[in-house]
């Protein structure tokens, strides 16, 4: 199988204060990962790109200096929240793509909770 | 614009009868579909997925069809059982775009015993 792990689950954090959240890929290696987030009733809106060694790639409209990105290994990416406000409360997902094929699956973590109060 | 589109919110079928869950999408560059399953407040599951040069992928219950001329894709799921009840993702993807993938809005599939 391929599994994808995040930490934490859930978070409640006060308005300004900032939020980390990892993915780690467990069983395999992922050059690539993507983080997602998720409003309620709505589909999966990708945020970002994770390439390992080098910078992510933000979507139009996601602010890069408030989601941090670092992807500083083939089975470790992380998401900083910086100066979190309750607007940012939502479900972010991460997702590891596992590499070798022309087809390339990507398998999701079970997602993080951030409630800013 | 929504280049991946599930027009179906929601599909309630019975238990042990087939459940088909339709996808339409815009984009014919798309190369490569896929099928996720998702509980509330969990990541997505990947269920099946189908290249652009097949036209049916089969793994166990689950099957996907894809219709290149009519941009359309469904999967299939037979026999239903309560515990495929969740939300059905549909999602493309194209080459020389690092596979990031494109959404459908989902659909909720209830089994009912």
């Amino acid at each position: 199988g391929a599994v994808v792990s995040q930490h934490p689950s859930r978070v409640i954090c006060k308005s300004g204060t900032s939020v980390k959240i990892e993915c780690r890929s467990l069983d395999f290696q992922a050059t690539t990962m993507f983080w997602y987030r998720q409003f309620p009733k709505q589909s999966l809106m990708l945020m970002a790109t994770s390439n390992e060694g080098s910078k992510a790639t933000y979507e139009q409209g996601v602010e890069k200096d408030k989601f941090l990105i670092n992807h500083a290994s083939l089975t470790l990416s992380t998401l900083t929240v910086t100066s979190a406000h309750p607007e940012d409360s939502s479900f972010y997902i991460c997702s590891a793509k596992r590499g070798g094929n022309f087809q390339e699956t990507q398998y999701f973590g079970p997602g993080t909770r951030l409630l800013v109060l | 614009d929504q280049q991946v589109k599930q027009n179906s919110p929601s599909l309630s079928v019975q238990e042990g009868r087939i459940s088909i869950l339709n996808c339409d999408y815009t984009n014919s560059m798309f190369d490569y579909f896929l099928w996720y399953k998702k509980y509330p407040a969990e990541g997505p599951t990947f269920l099946i997925s189908i290249s652009s040069i097949k036209d049916k992928n089969e793994d166990g219950r689950f099957t996907v069809f894809l219709n290149k001329s009519a941009k359309h894709l469904s999967l299939h799921i037979v026999p239903s059982q309560p515990g495929d009840s969740a939300v059905y993702f549909c999602a493309a993807s194209l080459s020389g775009s690092a596979r990031q993938l494109t959404f459908g809005s989902g659909t909720q599939l209830t089994v009912l015993p």
